[in-house]
């Protein structure tokens, strides 16, 4: 059983797009996350939600838009797409924001824009 | 603000090797610290932790120490085999607020 799944893995488009990508936790988590990966590996956070409420939003283009439908989900949405949107995009959960609890990953989503 | 900062890689060991991959700290309080490990491909996932100053974490023949008088986790293991290629990551982790993590270091162990 998956505990965090995303959905594509693989995302390939055209500059000017927009695209989403789609989060799901099983774990019965009240925080979830999106990370950025560049092309150096290095990992940034973009957006936290708790409780379907945002708690973190660094300084992100407005360009992307999370939405939490309920807990256990969290989207990402990104319009007109820009080179350097590519990366590899990362959600995760924990039980609470911040402290010792382990954030668990999905696999990643890798996105390329031409 | 926090900041965590490890040491440049990469790094290229042979099978049976020791290993340690060093990680400083910036912040204010006493947060958690953490090793996260990204193998080929996958997420992260994460590796060990600690919580409060002098506590050890370990897992899987990999350990690292909370070391609050030079702000430092450095991880360590003993004898590192072909599966332990990854990349890895240190990061801290406030009372409340986000994960910080390092720039990562990719390791590669060959036979």
């Amino acid at each position: 059983d998956t505990a965090v799944s995303q959905t594509p893995k693989y995302l390939v488009t055209q500059m000017g797009n927009d695209k989403s990508i789609k989060c799901e936790q099983n774990l019965g988590h009240d925080t979830m996350y999106w990370y950025k990966q560049d092309s150096k590996k290095f990992l940034k956070i973009m957006f936290s939600y708790n409780n379907k409420e945002l708690i973190i939003n660094e300084t992100v283009p407005n360009r992307f838009s999370p939405k939490s439908p309920d807990k256990a989900h969290l989207n990402l949405h990104i319009n007109s797409l820009e080179l350097g949107d590519s990366a590899v995009y990362f959600c995760a959960s924990s039980y609470m924001a911040g402290g010792q609890d382990e954030q668990f990953f999905g696999p990643g989503t890798r996105l390329t824009v031409l | 603000g926090d900041s965590v900062t490890q040491m440049e890689g990469p790094v290229t060991l042979s099978e049976e090797a020791f290993l340690t991959i060093n990680c400083t700290y910036t912040a204010t309080g006493y947060p958690s610290l953490f090793w996260y490990v990204q193998y080929p491909g996958e997420g992260l996932q994460l590796l060990l932790k600690a919580t409060k100053a002098d506590d050890k974490g370990s897992n899987k023949g990999f350990e690292a120490t909370y070391r609050k008088e030079t702000t430092s986790f450095h991880l360590e293991k003993g004898s590192v085999q072909v599966s332990d290629s990854a990349v890895y990551f240190c990061a801290l982790m406030p009372s409340y607020g986000k994960l910080t993590f390092g720039q990562g270091t990719i390791l590669t162990v060959h036979p």
